[in-house]
């Protein structure tokens, strides 16, 4: 099993859909970290968690909200998203923050 | 405004040959710099990291200085292969605080 796993893959959805982005990691790491990827531009960081807290928020907006169950799993639901929020969307987690991360495959999210 | 910055969007190098990819940060309080390989599909993996108490680490054909003055620093690939056609990414980050800073990646194609 891969360390970090992220489902779906590919997500198309209209802009009044909800959804939810699942993010899986095998690693025992105690940090999770969602990013965003859109074109020509940097990876942005979104939220972290460590030890299941809430410990960033970079200033996303509400239409995007994480969920941390448990130190393994990590989620984003959407709703009224926007074509814009179009991007690749990365999980990632790490031991202990500040630690190395290690990257999912992301989810390509398309919003018409 | 972008804290870290990759100028060059590709690079192609003959197979054996060096490849050099380099990186600019803004931020005096970062401390701690990594590079990720990012093929299609994939997310993310890290590769090689260096703090900035020192100005170069190597880890196999890989190696990275840091050059704090210039607020600069470049992955050394040599001899390069055309296995490590990938896309590089520059992050950076400053103890204490939670956010990685990403460039935008210089997209490094090996030719056999």
């Amino acid at each position: 099993e891969t360390g970090v796993t992220q489902t779906p893959r590919h997500l198309v959805m209209g802009m009044t859909n909800k959804k939810s982005l699942k993010c899986e990691q095998h690693l025992g790491h105690n940090a999770m970290y969602w990013y965003k990827q859109s074109a020509k531009k940097p990876l942005e960081l979104m939220f972290v968690y460590n030890f299941k807290e809430q410990t960033e928020n970079n200033s996303v907006p509400s239409r995007f909200s994480p969920e941390c169950p448990n130190s393994s799993h990590l989620f984003l639901h959407l709703h009224t998203l926007q074509p814009e929020d179009s991007a690749l969307y990365l999980c990632a987690s790490s031991l202990y923050i500040q630690e190395t991360q290690y990257f999912g495959p992301g989810t390509r999210l398309l919003v018409l | 405004d972008q804290q870290v910055k990759q100028n060059s969007p590709s690079l192609s190098v003959q197979e054996g040959r060096i490849s050099i990819l380099n990186c600019d940060y803004t931020n005096s309080m970062f401390d701690y710099f990594l590079w990720y390989k990012k093929y299609p599909a994939e997310g993310p993996t890290f590769l090689i990291s260096i703090s900035s108490i020192k100005d170069k680490n190597e880890d196999g054909r890989f190696t990275v200085f840091l050059n704090k003055s210039a607020k600069h620093l470049s992955l050394h690939i040599v001899p390069s292969q055309p296995g490590d056609s990938a896309v590089y990414f520059c992050a950076a980050l400053q103890t204490g605080a939670n956010n990685l800073f990403f460039g935008t990646g210089t997209r490094l194609t090996v030719i056999p």
